[in-house]
């Protein structure tokens, strides 16, 4: 079983429509939560850190369920230039702090 | 304000050759990572270095050379180039404070 693992989707949802993707995590010492955002095998950017509270950023919110060891990312009101990659990460406790990455999940949103 | 540089950004080579990918960060980050990435994979850690003259493998270290003798520099070296390191390579930067690594813009490596 992969420490991190996304549906990779394609996720093809109209413009404006509301969308979500699941991350689940595999070592339950897990410690820092992101959602990354990349365009076109360009950079991954980071989208925003998830806290246990959740948090909001605009149109986009995540959440992180420890119970069931997954964190999600909402996205409202899909705009065009959201078609991207959303790669999820994760630390876990003692490994220095060293990202492991999902595999991405592909949004496309439509006209 | 740079912050995180790599060069160069592409790059083809033959096999067997030594090829250094270089990666140059303004921040004074700590910490430094060298990431490959390939379809139906994702990022793969190669290496990490904690601060300069501490480095350690990643997942993937195989075939990869790296240093740090100043903070702010992070090459990676391919000692003798394989078909199978074709990819993009991505260095990434973070503070000793926080997990949040920030990318640079990679380098597309084609070794022929």
């Amino acid at each position: 079983r992969k420490e991190v693992e996304q549906d990779p989707g394609p996720f093809n949802v109209p413009e404006g429509a509301t969308v979500a993707f699941n991350c689940t995590y595999s070592n339950s010492a897990s410690q820092s939560f992101f959602w990354y955002r990349q365009d076109c095998r360009k950079e991954p950017k980071l989208l925003m850190s998830v806290y246990s509270s959740g948090n909001e950023d605009g149109r986009f919110t995540a959440q992180l369920n420890r119970a069931s060891q997954y964190i999600s990312l909402l996205i409202r009101d899909s705009k065009l230039s959201d078609s991207a990659t959303y790669l999820c990460a994760v630390t876990f406790s003692g490994n220095t702090g060293k990202l492991i990455f999902g595999q991405g999940t592909t949004l496309q949103v439509k006209p | 304000d740079a912050g995180i540089t790599q060069s160069p950004r592409y790059k083809i080579t033959e096999t067997g050759r030594q090829v250094t990918l270089m990666c140059h960060q303004t921040w004074s980050h700590s910490y430094m990572f060298w990431y490959r990435q390939d379809l139906g994979h994702g990022l793969r850690l190669i290496y990490y270095s904690a601060a300069a003259d501490i480095t350690d493998k990643g997942e993937v270290p195989d075939g990869y050379v790296v240093s740090r003798s100043k903070t702010e520099n992070f090459p990676l070296t391919l000692e003798s180039a394989t078909r199978s390191q074709t990819s993009v390579y991505f260095c990434a930067s973070r503070s000793g404070a926080i997990y949040e690594q920030y990318f640079g813009p990679g380098t597309r490596l084609t070794v022929t």
